[in-house]
């Protein structure tokens, strides 16, 4: 079992609706919660940073933490084109002096105008 | 505030050759990590530098070394090559030390291919 498991899709919706993405992960200790959004054939960008359950909002973008279930949420308000990219959930665990990301494989969004 | 730049963006190399990839941390940031990111695939960890030492590594074979200069600069080699090293090399930078969140900014990456 890998310790974040992530439904790769590929989710095609319209322009205007609300997209839900999500991520399951198995170890208790990672302590912070990150989605990162990645155009093709680039980089991958910081969208949201969480560490407590919970709801956080920036813009059209709603990231939730639920720690009890060990579930985290993306939901994109009003989608747009532009969001069409993939969405990697990411969890940091601080372990042997240092902190490294563990990675969903990512969920690729297709917003259809 | 000048971001990560990564360098070659792209390249081809051939089983058993060696490759060099570089990296310039962000403004500010002092540890530097490299993640391998397959075709479809989330960054796998490979390792991480901190005032110039690695002080983490993931499941990658020693084949895999890195450096990190005073500037805070960086470089991943990979000698040996195989074909499953084909991959997108993402570098990363951050605040390192106690306060590190695990925050990471990343490049755009380099797309290493290995017939």
């Amino acid at each position: 079992q890998k310790e974040v498991e992530q439904d790769p899709g590929p989710l095609s919706v319209p322009e205007g609706a609300i997209v839900s993405l999500n991520c399951t992960y198995s170890n208790s200790a990672f302590q912070y919660f990150m989605w990162y959004r990645q155009y093709s054939r680039k980089g991958p960008e910081l969208l949201m940073y969480t560490y407590s359950s919970g709801n956080k909002e920036d813009g059209r973008f709603t990231a939730q933490v639920d720690k009890s279930s060990k579930y985290i949420s993306l939901f994109i308000r009003d989608s747009q084109p532009s969001d069409s990219a993939t969405y990697l959930c990411a969890m940091s665990v601080f372990s042997g002096g240092y902190n490294k990301l563990i990675f969903g494989a990512g969920t690729r969004l297709a917003v259809h105008p | 505030e000048t971001g990560v730049t990564q360098s070659p963006t792209h390249l081809i190399k051939t089983r058993g050759q060696q490759v060099t990839l570089r990296c310039s941390s962000q403004s500010g940031h002092n540890t530097v990590s490299w993640y391998q990111q397959a075709l479809g695939q989330g960054p796998q960890f490979i390792f991480q530098y901190y005032r110039e030492e690695e002080n983490g590594r993931g499941n990658f074979p020693p084949r895999f070394s890195g450096l990190q200069f005073p500037n805070y600069s960086s470089e991943l080699n990979v000698n040996a090559l195989e074909l499953d090293d084909s991959a997108l090399y993402l570098c990363a930078s951050s605040w390192g030390g106690v306060q590190n969140t695990g925050e990471l900014f990343f490049g755009e990456g380099s797309r290493l291919t290995v017939l």
